[in-house]
C-alpha cells in the first residue's frame, strides 16, 4: 500500500516555463515532507523540505506547497532549465528527525530546449 | 569532503550465492540507511542504524536479507541466499539530525540476481 503516491510517472516541460510535480499522501501522521532529485547512475539528492506547520517553502527556483487538508504537496521549478531533467522524489515522515522517509515512486522531469 | 561511499557498484550474482554490499557513511554522521528501489515500488527503507545500533529492520523483506553495522565508519546488507527477485539498486545513505532531514546518499549498488 503506497502511502506516498506520485501518480504522474514522467513530464515534459519546456526550458523557462514553469514544472510542477505533484504528489499525495495517505497517512495523516506524517508531518515532515521533502523533495529528492535523482539523476541517472547517482544517488538521490536532497532539494527541499517542508513541516507541516508552514504550507510554502521556498529556496530560489524551487517552492514547495502543502496542502494539509487534501493531504497533497508539490513542487514547483520556476523557471526550468534543462540541468533540471531528473527524476524527482517526494517523501513523508513523522518521527521528527526525518528517520523513516517514506518515499513516492518518482516522476521523470524533462526540460526540453 | 568524501560522500558515503558503497561498494560494489554492479554485482551479478547466480540465484542461491550470498551478496554482500558495503557501505561507509559520512564522518560524524550518525544515523545510516540501507534504501532498496525498484520500479514498482519506489524506495523503500529497508533498515537503520542509531550510533550503530540498529533501530528498525521492518522494511527487511525476509531473513534472507541481513545488516550489520560493527563500527560508526562501516556497514553491511548481505542477502543469503540471493533470490532474482531482489534484483534491484541498493542505497546507502547517512545522515545527522540539523533540521532539514537531509539524507545523504551513496551513488548506489546494482544487483542482479540470475
Amino acid at each position: 500500500d503506497q502511502q506516498v503516491k506520485q501518480n504522474s510517472p514522467s513530464l515534459s516541460v519546456q526550458e523557462g516555463r514553469i514544472s510542477i510535480l505533484n504528489c499525495d499522501y495517505t497517512n495523516s501522521m506524517f508531518d515532515y515532507f521533502l523533495w529528492y532529485k535523482k539523476y541517472p547512475a547517482e544517488g538521490p539528492t536532497f532539494l527541499i523540505s517542508i513541516s507541516s506547520i508552514k504550507d510554502k517553502n521556498e529556496d530560489g527556483r524551487f517552492t514547495v506547497f502543502l496542502n494539509k487538508s487534501a493531504k497533497h504537496l508539490s513542487l514547483h521549478i520556476v523557471p526550468s532549465q534543462p540541468g533540471d531533467s531528473a527524476v524527482y522524489f517526494c517523501a513523508a515522515d513523522y518521527t521528527g528527525t526525518a528517520s523513516k522517509l517514506t518515499f513516492g515512486t518518482g516522476t521523470r522531469l524533462q526540460v526540453t530546449l | 569532503d568524501a560522500g558515503v561511499i558503497q561498494s560494489p557498484r554492479h554485482e551479478v550474482t547466480e540465484m542461491g550465492q550470498e551478496v554482500t554490499l558495503r557501505c561507509k557513511p559520512i564522518s560524524g554522521h550518525d544515523y545510516l540507511f540501507w534504501y532498496r528501489q525498484t520500479m514498482m515500488r519506489g524506495l523503500e527503507l529497508l533498515i537503520y542504524f542509531n550510533n550503530n545500533v540498529p533501530i528498525d529492520d521492518s522494511g527487511m523483506p525476509e531473513d534472507r536479507f541481513s545488516a550489520k553495522m560493527p563500527n560508526a565508519s562501516f556497514s553491511t546488507l548481505k542477502i543469503q541466499p540471493s533470490e532474482p527477485r531482489d534484483s534491484a539498486v541498493y542505497f546507502c545513505a547517512s545522515s545527522t539530525w540539523t533540521g532539514t532531514g537531509e539524507l545523504f546518499f551513496g551513488e548506489g549498488s546494482r544487483l542482479t540476481v540470475l
